[in-house]
């Protein structure tokens, strides 16, 4: 079965730092780009990084940039983000989501996990 | 940026049709994809590059993409289809989400 699972959540004071994982199984997990997606209590789909199946593609959401690192370990079918000065406003689901294979050009996220809720509180 | 524009809500009776509209500027030039999201759980991908379904997703479930207008319909609407509905595109190195579209079935 094709799954992604995340894990790393939590409560982590404004100015903390958090490191989310999400582990892949079912699939070659090297040849697909994969994401983080967040969603706020109450609130839309807001896309916050991506990664090419052999990391030299990195793009992020432009209020994450500098903050956020995503990151792979293909030998391990690993996926992970970093997050340090973190805001109340970063409090949400992280969803980790699979992109599309690498040859196919096309961008989108067939592969959901259930996500991990971080928290943004004092 | 790129932006996408969804209705807040679409109402439906039972056994009616279903379109929601994503709006963007020449967003007919581009590829489109909808994800279904009901209450508590994760995202689902219900339509890929405009108008082909996912393994698995009726055929109830159709799209279109002209102009500055894209549109997922839902024919022969049923209560399970109540969910949140988001399109997504890809423009200047990120993806964009439109503003979601809370289906409620009648």
């Amino acid at each position: 079965e094709v799954q992604v699972v995340e894990s790393g959540g939590g409560l982590v004071q404004p100015g903390g730092s958090l490191r989310l994982s999400c582990a892949a199984s079912g699939f070659t997990f090297s040849s697909y780009s994969m994401n983080w997606v967040r969603q706020a209590p109450g609130k839309g789909l807001e896309w916050v990084s991506h990664i090419g199946g052999t990391s030299t593609t990195i793009y992020y959401a432009d209020s994450m940039q500098g903050r956020f690192t995503i990151s792979r370990d293909n030998g391990k079918n690993s996926l992970y983000l970093q997050m340090n000065s973190l805001r109340a406003e970063d409090t949400a689901v992280y969803y980790c989501a699979r992109g599309s294979a690498a040859t196919a050009g096309y961008y989108y996220m067939d592969v959901w996990g259930k996500g991990t809720t971080v928290t943004v509180s004092s | 940026s790129y932006e996408l524009t969804q209705p807040l809500s679409v109402s439906v009776a039972l056994g009616q049709t279903a379109r929601i509209p994503c709006g963007g500027n020449n967003i007919g030039s581009r590829n489109v994809y909808w994800y279904q999201q009901k209450p508590g759980q994760a995202p689902l991908l219900v339509m890929y590059r405009d108008y082909n379904r996912p393994s698995g997703i009726p055929e109830r479930f159709s799209g279109s993409n002209s102009g500055n207008t894209a549109t997922l319909t839902i024919s022969r609407a049923q209560a399970g289809d109540e969910a949140d509905y988001y399109c997504q595109v890809w423009d200047s190195s990120t993806y964009v989400f439109g503003t979601g579209t809370k289906v409620t079935v009648l």
